[in-house]
């Protein structure tokens, strides 16, 4: 069985610090993986995706991909209160767009 | 961007009556779209895929005489919960693809705003 895990939370972070999540995988066949922001109540917001190992930036946000430890981390610097949220890490195979979903870390930001 | 549209946002039943929530492309066209079930705190799970023109694939544990889902065409997938009961009340997420961003034609995912269904 497929499996994404990550620390439920909640992190807490001061505002303008980095905030760290880390997700681990069990299927050695992921090709895909993304990062998504969701507020309470409402529905899923894709943050980041990334393919290859490596890191990939975009704004304050830095995705981290190791396959071969089969992890994928976000980095959030700067943190502001309004990136408080849940995130949700998701892993898909190559056979389409069928994502996995973690449990979601949940992080707050404290001005 | 891609954007999907999900209605209703929030629906109220009695036990017993059916419930159909649609989902639209509104942009582009998703031969694929995902149907998510989400209870409070918890992760999103995976219903079914629904592939337009075809039918739906279920994931184990999902009852698919229950939850009927029907593609009629590349902008519009549709659930309907039938014959509710209280235990159905949860959050029902459903996303499309959009045309590829990544390498081998993978693609995020892009998700509706949800409809919180409540079965009293």
């Amino acid at each position: 069985q497929k499996e994404v895990e990550q620390n439920s939370g909640p992190l807490s972070v001061p505002e303008g610090a980095i905030a760290s999540l880390n997700c681990t995988y069990s299927d050695r066949g992921s090709q895909s993986f993304f990062w998504y922001r969701q507020y309470s109540g409402k529905s899923p917001e894709l943050i980041m995706s990334i393919y290859s190992n490596g890191d990939k930036e975009d704004g304050r946000f830095t995705a981290q991909l190791n396959k071969a430890s089969q992890y994928v981390s976000l980095l959030i610097r700067d943190s502001q209160p309004s990136d408080s949220a849940t995130y949700l890490c998701a892993v898909g195979t190559t056979a389409g767009n069928k994502l996995t979903f973690g449990g979601g870390t949940r992080v707050l930001v404290k001005p | 961007g891609a954007v999907v549209s999900q209605h209703p946002s929030r629906v109220i039943c009695k036990s017993g009556t059916s419930v159909k929530i649609e989902c639209r492309s509104l942009d582009f066209q998703a031969t694929t779209m995902f149907w998510y079930r989400q209870f409070p705190k918890k992760s999103l799970m995976l219903m079914a895929t629904s592939n337009e023109g075809s039918k739906a694939t279920y994931e184990q544990g999902v009852e698919k005489d229950k939850f009927l889902i029907n593609h009629a065409s590349l902008t519009l997938s549709t659930l309907t919960v039938t014959s509710a009961h209280p235990e159905d009340s949860s959050f029902y997420i459903c996303s499309a693809e959009s045309p590829g961003q990544g390498v081998r034609g993978d693609s995020p995912l892009h998700f509706g705003n949800g409809t919180r269904l409540t079965v009293t």
